[in-house]
């Protein structure tokens, strides 16, 4: 079993679309999680942290479930600017101990 | 500020031949590390440094060589080519490694070894 696993879609959305991704992790002792955001060919970024509260920024809201181990990611009015691959990242005890998702793609369509 | 720059951007070689991927940062970061990409995978860490002078392995460190020659720079050596290194190669650098840090990334190097 994948330390974290996403589904690889890819989602096709319209524009305005409310669209979410989940994400799960093996590692009961985890500490920090995140989504990143990479587009075709680029570096992925930080697009925001999660944590167990919930939090939102902007479109974005981002949710963590520890029972479940289970984070999710909703955007909301999707624009065709979000299309791109988003990463679920899971941190055990450090930098080092970091683990990537593969990665939804997302793709928007006018 | 540059953040963290890498060269080259594109590679191709040979099999059995060597080669040495540089990354610097200018954010004054603690540590950094070496990432590589394939499709269908996440990014998986081949070393890392936590701080200037040290250096540890990752998940897939075979083949592979590091080098943390000051708290800026840190290479990332490939020995002797295989046509199982052809991927994309991430640096990235973390303010103090800690688990709530933000990665940031170099743009990346795509090496296809022939």
């Amino acid at each position: 079993r994948k330390e974290v696993e996403q589904d690889p879609g890819p989602f096709n959305v319209p524009e305005g679309a409310t669209v979410a991704f989940n994400c799960t992790y093996s590692n009961s002792a985890s500490q920090s999680f995140f989504w990143y955001r990479q587009d075709c060919r680029k570096e992925p970024k930080l697009l925001m942290s999660v944590y167990s509260s919930g939090n939102e920024d902007g479109r974005f809201t981002a949710q963590l479930n520890r029972a479940s181990q289970y984070i999710s990611l909703l955007i909301r009015d999707s624009k065709l600017s979000d299309s791109a691959t988003y990463l679920c990242v899971v941190n055990g005890n450090g930098g080092f101990k970091t683990i990537f998702g593969a990665g939804t793609r997302l793709f928007v369509k006018a | 500020n540059a953040g963290v720059t890498q060269t080259p951007k594109f590679q191709v070689l040979k099999t059995g031949q060597s080669m040495t991927l540089q990354c610097a940062q200018d954010m004054n970061h603690n540590s950094m590390y070496w990432y590589r990409q394939d499709p269908g995978m996440g990014l998986r860490l081949i070393y890392y440094s936590a701080s200037e002078g040290t250096t540890d392995k990752g998940e897939v460190p075979n083949g592979y060589n590091v080098s943390r020659l000051n708290k800026r720079e840190f290479s990332l050596r490939l020995e002797s080519a295989a046509p199982s290194q052809t991927s994309v190669y991430f640096c990235a650098s973390t303010p103090r490694g800690g688990a709530s840090d933000t990665q940031y990334f170099g743009p990346g190097t795509r090496l296809t070894v022939l």
